[in-house]
């Protein structure tokens, strides 16, 4: 059963523009919520984080969004630059470990 | 700082074959350590983690088995290989208690079982 979920497998966003990706969760007692990025061949890397208490946290160009009532967060990217291409993973906290989503696939075109 | 090492990053092993996957973490005392698995399009698996030396909980029930035999070292094992163990298998750590802190993730190891 999938907790975590992030409907869009892929997205293409041009450069310097904002990348949007979206993730939605279905258990209400997760209140610890983090984005990370994965590069083919390669663990995921940590991004950035968002705690139930608040609704947006930033970090540079990543600010992170939390609709609790909506049970949904999203990371936003601005600038996007062609770097930032990656798969996304948005995870949730479950006790000890984390829940993941499937990935959502960025490509930043020139 | 702190790093965490695993090994190999590729595997080829025949079906029924064992299988020893080793991770250990440098910089850190008394971590949480997992091991998630990563199948072909698919998102990320928990399958093991570990609050302590010799304490093993187990996310989902296969053929995979893990042992901490050190503080600081993760074993991710098992005796015969199915085809279905193919995926990338990821080492990740976490500062106690492990609530609200992000997992650190190791390069992953490649599994292709032939």
């Amino acid at each position: 059963d999938q907790q975590v979920k992030q409907n869009s497998p892929s997205l293409s966003v041009q450069e310097g523009r904002i990348s949007i990706l979206n993730c939605d969760y279905t258990n209400s007692m997760f209140d610890y919520f983090l984005w990370y990025k994965k590069y083919p061949a390669e663990g995921p890397t940590f991004l950035i984080s968002i705690s139930s208490i608040k609704d947006k946290n930033e970090d540079g160009r990543f600010t992170v969004f939390l609709n609790k009532s909506a049970k949904h967060l999203s990371l936003h990217i601005v600038p996007s630059q062609p770097g930032d291409s990656a798969v996304y993973f948005c995870a949730a906290n479950s006790g000890y470990a984390l829940n993941f989503g499937k990935g959502t696939s960025l490509l930043v075109t020139p | 700082s702190q790093t965490i090492h695993q090994w190999p990053a590729t595997l080829v092993q025949p079906v029924g074959s064992p299988l020893s996957l080793e991770c250990t973490v440098e910089g850190t005392s008394n971590p949480n350590l997992y091991w998630y698995r990563q199948a072909a399009g698919r998102g990320l698996q928990l399958l093991f983690y570990s609050v302590g030396i010799g304490q093993i909980s187990s996310e989902v029930p296969q053929n995979l088995s893990a042992s901490r035999p050190q503080d600081r070292q993760f074993i991710l094992s098992s005796k015969k290989l199915l085809l279905s163990d193919s995926g990338f298998y990821l080492c990740a750590w976490s500062r106690r208690p492990g609530l609200n802190s992000p997992l650190h993730f190791g390069n992953g190891t490649r599994l292709t079982v032939t």
